[in-house]
């Protein structure tokens, strides 16, 4: 299995900041770029946010942005918002799927 | 717009079998989708559980493997989920999403449902 470890576990940011997130796969998923990334509210369901590295999905505001390749991978927001406040979660897809610890994104 | 709906018993006893659906709705689930289970303990990040496409191949977390089993009614546009011989590890908010085959990302999801694993 590929094992996928975020970083930070949490961190605290005030609105308006610029965060980054990693995500690093114990093995590389380039050439299929199947990594996706997902936000999460308490007691909802994760919605997901870019997948492909870095394709935003529809709706999703443009201060979110996904990079990397082989095996690191970056969310940056840059401007975090209110409602920016979540936890976030990678996932590769290149072979069974796993997803990566989550970020807790709290409020400074 | 695609809609997952999970249903099932929100408490099973230790070492009984849990059994999930997820009723799809505004798509078929005989669409090129993979129809998928994720599972999260209380507190805890999301683990994936499995997922079934329309030809019946499965796929399966391979620490649950043992105990797991999907399967799909097409007649009435669902899938499931059971878990064997469950313990209070198994307890967790599950939820079910489709995964698209294209892109395998995780683009619609229900809104989950809790089973707690308890005497």
């Amino acid at each position: 299995d590929i094992q996928m470890t975020q970083s930070p576990p949490s961190l605290s940011a005030s609105a308006g900041d610029r965060v980054n997130i990693t995500c690093r796969a114990s093995q590389t998923i380039s050439i299929t770029n199947f990594l996706n990334w997902y936000q999460q509210k308490p007691g909802k369901a994760p919605k997901l946010l870019i997948s492909l590295v870095s394709n935003l999905q529809g709706g999703v505001p443009s201060r979110f942005r996904g990079s990397g390749s082989g095996t690191d991978f970056t969310l940056t927001i840059s401007g975090l918002q209110p409602e920016d406040f979540a936890t976030y979660y990678c996932q590769q897809t290149y072979s069974v799927p796993t997803f990566g610890g989550g970020t807790k994104v709290e409020i400074k | 717009q695609v809609q997952l709906q999970e249903s099932g018993p929100g408490l099973v006893k230790p070492s009984e079998t849990l059994s999930l659906t997820c009723a799809v709705s505004g798509a078929s689930i005989s669409n090129d989708d993979w129809w998928t289970w994720v599972r999260q303990s209380p507190g805890k990040g999301l683990e994936w559980v499995g997922e079934i496409f329309h030809s019946g191949d499965t796929n399966y977390n391979p620490s649950l493997e043992s105990r797991i089993t999907m399967s799909m009614d097409r007649s009435k546009n669902q899938f499931s989920l059971k878990v064997n011989s469950v313990t209070a590890a198994d307890t967790a908010l599950y939820f079910c999403a489709s995964r698209r085959i294209r892109s395998r990302d995780l683009a619609y999801w229900g809104q989950g449902t809790l089973v707690t694993v308890s005497s």
